[in-house]
């Protein structure tokens, strides 16, 4: 298994514009994470998903961004519009089931101008 | 409350000398409690569990119920610890709770 894959691993965009980051988790895992990491703040968890359901999105900054999983293979996190304050890597986390070890994809590391 | 506290975010020690980074925590009933670790550039990996009572790369923390804390240690560090490191707790509903990070800088 390849992991948790992401993409795409870097992202540079003007503000305003929409960024969609993608996220593949493992296979057969039911949950799936969505997190931000600055420098600032560490690592804050924005959104998860169970069953592709999502389950608590109190992290989630703000109406600027929306996280879909159509499926259990594929969930999107977008930031619409962009602003610099969003610049951060994006880390998407699986996990096979309630409290279990949760396994990290790669990142996107975003930086909006 | 559930949270977790890492009152370090910065760390910097001689390679070979002992390392021990804080973590507190605070939650009601019996924890069970994380060590992650980010190398440079790679995703987060999970070092160890508290349940496991184990070692990796050197690394041991130790549950202490009646400080709240789950410290990791290690007794001559290496350049390659050198990393970001995060506590985390699994908190009632079954998700992690994360402390801040502390970022470990192992001087040659």
């Amino acid at each position: 298994d390849a992991g948790v894959i992401q993409s795409p691993r870097h992202e540079v965009t003007e503000m305003g514009q929409e960024v969609t980051l993608r996220c593949k988790p493992i296979s057969g895992h039911d949950y799936l994470f969505w997190y931000r990491q600055t420098m600032m703040r560490g690592l804050e968890l924005l959104i998860y998903f169970n069953n592709n359901v999502p389950i608590d999105d109190s992290g989630m900054p703000e109406d600027r961004f929306s996280a879909k999983m159509p499926n259990a293979s594929f969930s999107t996190l977008k930031i619409q519009p962009s602003e610099p304050r969003d610049s951060a890597v994006y880390f998407c986390a699986s996990t096979p089931g309630a409290g279990k070890t949760q396994y990290f994809g790669p990142g996107t590391r975003l930086l909006v101008l | 409350a559930q949270r977790v506290t890492q009152p370090e975010k910065l760390l910097s020690v001689f390679k070979g000398a002992p390392v021990e980074l804080k973590c507190n925590y605070s939650y009601s009933g019996s924890p069970e409690l994380f060590w992650y670790v980010q190398y440079s550039r790679q995703r987060l990996q999970l070092l160890l569990r508290h349940i496991s009572r184990e070692s990796i790369k050197g690394f041991t923390a130790d549950l202490n119920k009646g400080e709240t804390s789950f410290h990791l240690k290690k007794p001559f560090a290496q350049e390659e610890d050198s990393a970001m490191y995060y506590c985390a707790l699994k908190g009632r509903n079954y998700q992690l709770i994360w402390g801040a990070g502390t970022k470990l800088i192992i001087k040659p």
